[in-house]
């Protein structure tokens, strides 16, 4: 059974400084993984997704990378802001099969 | 943009009472997932249609919850009676790949239950 862990449960941090936010998961043979960002109280907004012949992506500040042999992917935030406070949520997917979640971290930017 | 759209937004209900939430997917979207969120919790799957058929139920509990999607576009998740325990977020996410994994999938607002 599939398991992703993400590490730190929560983050805050000061306004500018750049940041990394970690998943892991048991099974490698995966299709995909997804970040995801949740505002309090609303829905999922997709971030990246990296499909398993990957090794990154990228958009804006933002930087995915995908290592499916040890099972762990991480999220780059470059010169966070205010605005970047949220839940962020990796997923992984096997085939045509669900999404398997992580609990999340709560990331808390400083001004 | 094209979104997914879910309705209500909020429910608030008494132990014991019937509840039913609406989601219509991304037009021409195969594949409609419901997922439950716990708070301080990642979202689980309860359901996943493939057009109007189920594909994955192994984790609905089938004594109180139902799943339809008659004409493989919008859909409903219906819980009754409904249990303090079942107070979360359900979440309902599309995607329009057929038969492989390799396509993002797109959530909606999401439905707050809170079972009183």
């Amino acid at each position: 059974k599939q398991e992703v862990t993400q590490i730190p449960a929560a983050l805050s941090v000061p306004e500018g400084e750049n940041l990394v936010l970690n998943c892991s998961f048991t099974d490698s043979a995966i299709y995909n993984l997804q970040w995801f960002r949740q505002d309090p109280g609303k829905g999922l907004t997709s971030l990246l997704l990296i499909q398993s012949s990957q090794r990154e992506q990228t958009s804006g500040r933002l930087n995915a990378s995908l290592d499916k042999s040890s099972g762990r992917s991480t999220l780059y935030i470059a010169a966070s802001q205010p605005g970047d406070s949220a839940t962020y949520l990796c997923a992984v997917r096997k085939g045509a099969q669900k999404l398997v979640f992580g609990q999340g971290t709560r990331l808390t930017i400083n001004p | 943009e094209a979104e997914v759209a879910q309705s209500p937004r909020y429910k608030i209900t008494e132990k014991s009472q019937a509840v039913a939430f609406w989601c219509d997917p991304i037009s021409g979207h195969a594949t409609l997932y419901w997922y439950r969120q716990i708070l301080g919790q990642g979202p689980e799957l309860l359901v996943q249609f493939q057009d109007e058929s189920v594909v994955d139920d192994s984790q609905l509990p089938k004594d109180r919850f139902s799943a339809e999607r008659l004409k493989g576009v919008d859909s409903t998740l219906k819980i009754q009676p409904a249990e303090l325990g079942d107070s979360a977020m359900y979440l309902c996410a599309s995607s329009p790949d057929l038969t492989g994994g390799g396509y993002e999938q797109y959530f909606g607002p999401g439905t707050r239950l809170t079972v009183t």
